[in-house]
């Protein structure tokens, strides 16, 4: 079955601890990219990846570190985690920048306290 | 200003109903246009996309674009209870970044 999986899909932490939270996508996909969700703002993309070892920033980009050493896996890593990072996390991923139906993952409900 | 505007709603439409839901953008480079639904506590999933003014339809669904206007729109026709979601509007820009709007919470009635 074609998907993107994201793990884990529900995290409390605390300010400052280092977390990671992963996606695999199983459908060969070019293109991946983390956003945020949060109440009144809609979905803000945070980074995206084009192909293995490309990554730009997107509109939320602070805060937040992305690596791209496979092309199935889009990990969002962050250092050092603030309570304004507390928000739903959608990973995403598509063929190639000009195919643009774009597959989201389940998320992961973020809580930093 | 945002880059793609959407009304938060609720929009409330009775079952059968016609539910028009509207979307602005300020690029003017902006060339790929989307919608997508989605339910509470879900992820986004595509309904439509469109790339050409003019309209295309799909099923009930029906996106129209007028990129002189700098609007996109998705007429949802014989609305169902099914259909009570939040509908993102989203535009891949120039610098191909996909934009979404903040969503249009629409509820239809029985």
């Amino acid at each position: 079955e074609a998907q993107v999986t994201q793990n884990p899909r529900y995290l409390i932490t605390v300010t400052g601890k280092k977390l990671t939270v992963t996606c695999s996508q199983n459908m060969n996909h070019e293109y991946m990219s983390w956003y945020r969700q949060d109440p009144g703002l809609g979905l803000r993309q945070i980074y995206y990846s084009m192909n293995v070892e490309v990554t730009d920033k997107g509109d939320v980009p602070e805060g937040y570190k992305v690596s791209r050493k496979e092309k199935r896996n889009f990990p969002l890593i962050l250092e050092s985690p603030s309570p304004n990072q507390t928000s739903l996390y959608f990973c995403a991923s598509s063929s190639s920048q000009g195919t643009d139906t774009q597959y989201f993952g389940p998320g992961t409900r973020l809580t930093v306290l | 200003q945002k880059e793609v505007e959407q009304n938060s709603g609720p929009l409330s439409v009775p079952e059968g109903a016609i539910a028009s839901l509207n979307c602005t953008y300020s690029d003017r480079g902006s060339q790929s246009f989307f919608w997508y639904r989605q339910y509470s506590g879900k992820s986004p999933e595509l309904i439509m996309s469109i790339y050409s003014n003019g309209d295309k339809e799909d099923g009930r669904f029906t996106a129209q674009l007028n990129k002189a206007s700098q609007y996109v729109s998705l007429l949802i026709r014989d609305s169902q209870p099914s259909d009570s979601a939040t509908y993102l509007c989203a535009v891949k820009t120039a610098g191909n970044m996909l934009t979404f709007g903040g969503g249009t919470r629409l509820m239809v009635k029985p």
